[in-house]
């Protein structure tokens, strides 16, 4: 029969090497983008944002690029390390609303030493 | 540490009943979000409150319901609980009503219906 319950794409890097996750958002309406990890038992944890009006941030170890030509973020971190082994979700909003964020399926990393 | 607090952090109940999770926001924080986490359907947004008045809902059931006190903190009642309600129910703080800042997560309740 047909299983249930999201199967969260995998990415498998080594220690040390560069990890790149990729999210579709959903909404061309959207202005504020935000990445999250969460560690399995615990809740999402802030990592970097980024608004509309920028294609590129940096912050510490992690880069996010937004092309919105594409509705295409994506999130780089540096030098991965076995504490990077989490889920990681983008998550969108529209600045304007009150809404609460929409956030993608989730991707887990896979630190192998 | 985020700096919100939820409360309990498990919680098992039979169906039909009634169960109640609170949050305290961060310091300075004026709106709580409250979101549910299931393995069918992701995290999920369900309410917004902003200094005590609701800003906007999202995917929340009528048997669900919330509300925010005047020292901010937020509680959010289940009732006529069903096995799919069993989750994880995670409240997030924010400084503003509006998408565009950051918002803080709370360790999650986890609540398992019976």
């Amino acid at each position: 029969g047909e299983s249930v319950g999201l199967h969260l794409p995998t990415l498998s890097v080594q220690e040390g090497d560069n990890s790149i996750i990729n999210c579709a958002y959903s909404n061309s309406a959207s202005d504020y983008f935000i990445w999250y990890k969460q560690e399995s038992g615990k809740g999402p944890q802030f990592i970097i944002d980024i608004r509309s009006n920028m294609d590129k941030r940096q912050g510490q170890r992690v880069t996010v690029l937004l092309n919105k030509t594409v509705k295409h973020l994506s999130l780089q971190i540096a030098a991965t390390q076995p504490g990077d082994s989490a889920v990681y979700f983008c998550a969108e909003s529209f600045g304007g609303g009150a809404d609460g964020l929409t956030f993608g399926k989730g991707t887990h990393l896979i630190i192998q030493p | 540490d985020s700096g919100v607090t939820q409360t309990p952090k498990h919680l098992i109940t039979a169906t039909g009943q009634r169960v109640t999770l609170r949050c305290s926001p961060r310091s300075g924080d004026l709106s709580v979000y409250w979101y549910q986490q299931s393995l069918d359907q992701g995290l999920q947004f369900l309410i917004h409150y902003y200094n005590g008045e609701e800003r906007a809902k999202g995917n929340i059931l009528e048997r669900f319901s919330a509300q925010q006190f005047p020292d901010l903190h937020s509680e959010l009642n289940l009732s006529s609980l069903e096995l799919g309600d069993s989750a994880l129910y995670f409240c997030a703080s924010s400084v503003a009503a509006g998408g565009s800042y950051e918002q803080y997560f709370g360790p999650g309740t986890r609540l398992t219906v019976t």
